[in-house]
């Protein structure tokens, strides 16, 4: 089975820097997501690890450790918009990936 | 491009009534899924299609539910006789592959009362 932990809420000032870590047990693995959910709307892609390291996407970064199972989203310069729901999301070998239950990041001014 | 569809938006239904939820995924795209989202809960995996293979219905919760996928385009799930803890947004979501990323439709919001 799976298990994904991820804190549940999150504050941080706008135009700063936030790490949302996450970290999974899993007896297998081909991937780790991360989604941005807004509230009452979809979840959205927003990166993808597959291989130990860091991935870098404008102001949003990701990184992975497959030995530690632990990944983190890192967000930069952060904006009001940046207000939503982050989900990990870990493929575990099968088709079916485990969605965490997510952690809500309220950006204040 | 268009995105993943889903019809309706929004619906409410009596309970004991059966609903009928669309999804119409990304030309191309071979996997479907079918997911569950309470308020303010995450989401629940209910049924995955994968071309014309036979699909996973393993995340069903009961035998009120059901889903069909025509080849690999639009989806239907149903639910029979519905019950109040059915209500929920059920989001629709495609991907290429099983193991790229996958695009979320609009979902429906569904209300028993």
């Amino acid at each position: 089975g799976q298990n994904i932990d991820q804190p549940t809420e999150m504050t941080a000032t706008e135009g700063a820097i936030v790490q949302i870590n996450c970290t999974y047990q899993t007896s297998g693995f081909n991937g780790l997501f991360w989604y941005q959910q807004h509230a009452g709307e979809a979840p959205t892609f927003l990166s993808y690890n597959v291989l130990d390291g860091l991935e870098e996407k404008g102001r949003f970064s990701s990184f992975l450790s497959r030995s530690k199972g632990y990944s983190y989203l890192l967000l930069k310069e952060l904006q009001m918009k940046d207000s939503a729901s982050y989900l990990c999301v870990l493929g575990d070998g099968g088709y079916i990936p485990t969605f965490g239950r997510g952690t809500s990041l309220i950006v204040h001014p | 491009g268009a995105g993943v569809s889903q019809s309706p938006s929004n619906k409410v239904t009596e309970k004991g009534k059966d609903v009928e939820l669309r999804c119409d995924p990304i030309s191309g795209h071979t996997a479907l899924y079918w997911y569950r989202q309470r308020l303010g809960q995450g989401l629940e995996f209910l049924i995955y299609f994968q071309g014309n293979s036979a699909p996973d219905k393993s995340g069903l919760p009961s035998d009120r539910f059901s889903a069909e996928r025509t080849g690999e385009s639009v989806s239907t799930l149903t639910i029979q006789r519905t019950q109040q803890e059915d209500s929920a947004v059920y989001l629709c979501a495609s991907s290429r592959r099983t193991s790229n990323e996958q695009y979320f439709g609009p979902g429906t919001r569904l209300t028993v009362t």
